[in-house]
């Protein structure tokens, strides 16, 4: 059973250049999350998809987009990389609203030159 | 302004004796807390969570106490592990929001 699993792992950007992150669950679940990891700071929550067809932004949404092409699939886009947003990002999904229970991805390291 | 709080960076517990992991928050509307262990290059891992219904929840070696009117929730782990050493993340969540919001983390350590 994959679980969540997010793609790339590893990625070097320019400043200025775009990417999306795309991670996808197998699980059914219904929520979808995406946070950023950096030294000291902990977990921040970037946007969030309470359900298919819904986003919400978290604590730092500033510079990223995000959609939720399906139930399974929960994309994070950076337009206009900046070295700020050099972080390992990390996609997870909960079965039920609210309760916490997240399931995570492996995570993306992303590198902002 | 941040809504979880972790104070303490790192901990050092010797193999054997109790750990005790700490976190407070400032939301009221807070009713749901949360523990997760995050190792090196792998993504958080759910531990144990407790209700603001109740004041204590216990799974095997961790146990989870929270004190409402102190907003303060901590993290018993006993007897520790070496397996233990890792860093733990307190989180929290709010029934009509489905934002879960984390602490920055406290890093764990088990000396043998």
């Amino acid at each position: 059973n994959a679980g969540v699993t997010q793609t790339p792992k590893f990625q070097v950007l320019k400043t200025g250049q775009s990417m999306t992150l795309q991670c996808a669950q197998d699980m059914n679940h219904n929520s979808m999350y995406w946070y950023r990891q950096d030294p000291g700071m902990g977990l921040r929550l970037i946007y969030y998809s309470a359900s298919e067809g819904t986003t919400d932004k978290g604590e730092v949404p500033n510079g990223y987009n995000v959609s939720r092409l399906n139930k399974r699939e929960f994309s994070l886009r950076l337009e206009s990389a900046a070295p700020s947003q050099t972080s390992v990002y990390f996609c997870a999904s909960s079965p039920t609203r609210a309760t916490g229970e997240l399931f995570f991805g492996e995570g993306s390291r992303l590198t902002v030159l | 302004d941040q809504q979880v709080k972790q104070n303490s960076p790192s901990l050092s517990v010797q193999e054997g004796r109790i750990s005790i992991l700490n976190c407070d928050y400032t939301n009221s509307m807070f009713d749901y807390f949360l523990w997760y262990k995050k190792y090196p290059a792998e993504g958080p891992t759910f531990l144990i969570s407790i209700s603001s219904i109740k004041d204590k929840n216990e799974d095997g070696r961790f146990t989870v106490f929270l004190n409402k009117s102190a907003k303060h929730l901590s993290l018993h782990i006993v007897p520790s592990q070496p397996g233990d050493s890792a860093v733990y993340f307190c989180a929290a969540s709010a029934n009509r929001d489905d934002k879960i919001i984390f602490g920055k983390g406290t890093r764990l350590h088990i000396l043998p």
